[in-house]
């Protein structure tokens, strides 16, 4: 089925390591971002990219790099992960303003990382 | 800055009853666009309806309707004849001309039967 697709489901960490959150869409977006959601907080922003090769950050950029160097695929990297880091991240994708700048974004299933 | 408020953590509503949801935000932008989304407990993030800034009539999706008050900058839900399977997170959103999409902190609803 279409979409994006978010690997791993569940990912248990040590403080200190590194890992790398997978996403991929197959919608030919434009559009990616990576969010983590806090209770309380709502979603927030760590980073988006606006096409391949481009990236920019978000509210809570901190701790973690993106790249995109294909329009499919925005991996998120935790380069020392830390106990604050614990949260559910989300990817999201969508089109880009000229081929509808209504879109909401399409959202992957997820991610919840402990760092322990 | 974009911003979202949600001044409502938490709400209740009895099952076909009607509830409204509230939503402020704040931006520079004149061209922008208004989303709610759903979080049921499955935590697949579902986009329920969407609201272009420079259209004066307010969006309606089947038991769902907005209330868009662009001055007050006021971004309301209304969910009609409530269902069992409308209790959720809901979370009210911004996208500017930057593409940047910036959401609330969520309001968590439950539906009384």
């Amino acid at each position: 089925n279409a979409g994006v697709t978010q690997t791993p489901k569940f990912q248990v960490l040590k403080t200190g390591q590194s890992m790398t959150l997978q996403c991929a869409q197959d919608m030919n977006h434009e559009y990616m971002s990576w969010y983590r959601q806090d209770p309380g907080m709502g979603l927030r922003l760590i980073h988006y990219s606006v096409g391949a090769g481009i990236t920019d950050q978000g509210e809570v950029p901190n701790g973690y790099n993106v790249s995109r160097s294909t329009t499919e695929d925005f991996p998120l990297r935790l380069l020392s992960a830390a106990p604050s880091q614990t949260s559910v991240y989300f990817c999201a994708s969508s089109p880009a303003r000229n081929r509808g700048p209504g879109y909401g974004y399409t959202f992957g299933s997820g991610t919840r990382l402990t760092v322990v | 800055a974009q911003t979202v408020t949600q001044s409502q953590p938490e709400m209740s509503v009895q099952e076909a009853e009607t509830v409204t949801l509230s939503c402020t935000y704040d931006t520079s932008e004149s061209d922008y666009y208004l989303f709610w989304y759903k979080q049921p407990p499955s935590r697949q993030m579902i986009l329920v309806i969407r609201q272009e800034a420079y259209k004066q009539q307010n969006a309606t999706e089947n038991r769902f309707s907005v209330n868009f008050q662009k001055a007050a900058k006021s971004f309301s839900l209304k969910i009609s004849d409530s269902q069992l399977g409308d209790a959720a997170m809901y979370f009210c959103a911004t996208k500017t001309s930057y593409d940047k999409v910036i959401f609330g902190p969520g309001t968590s609803l439950s539906v009384i039967p």
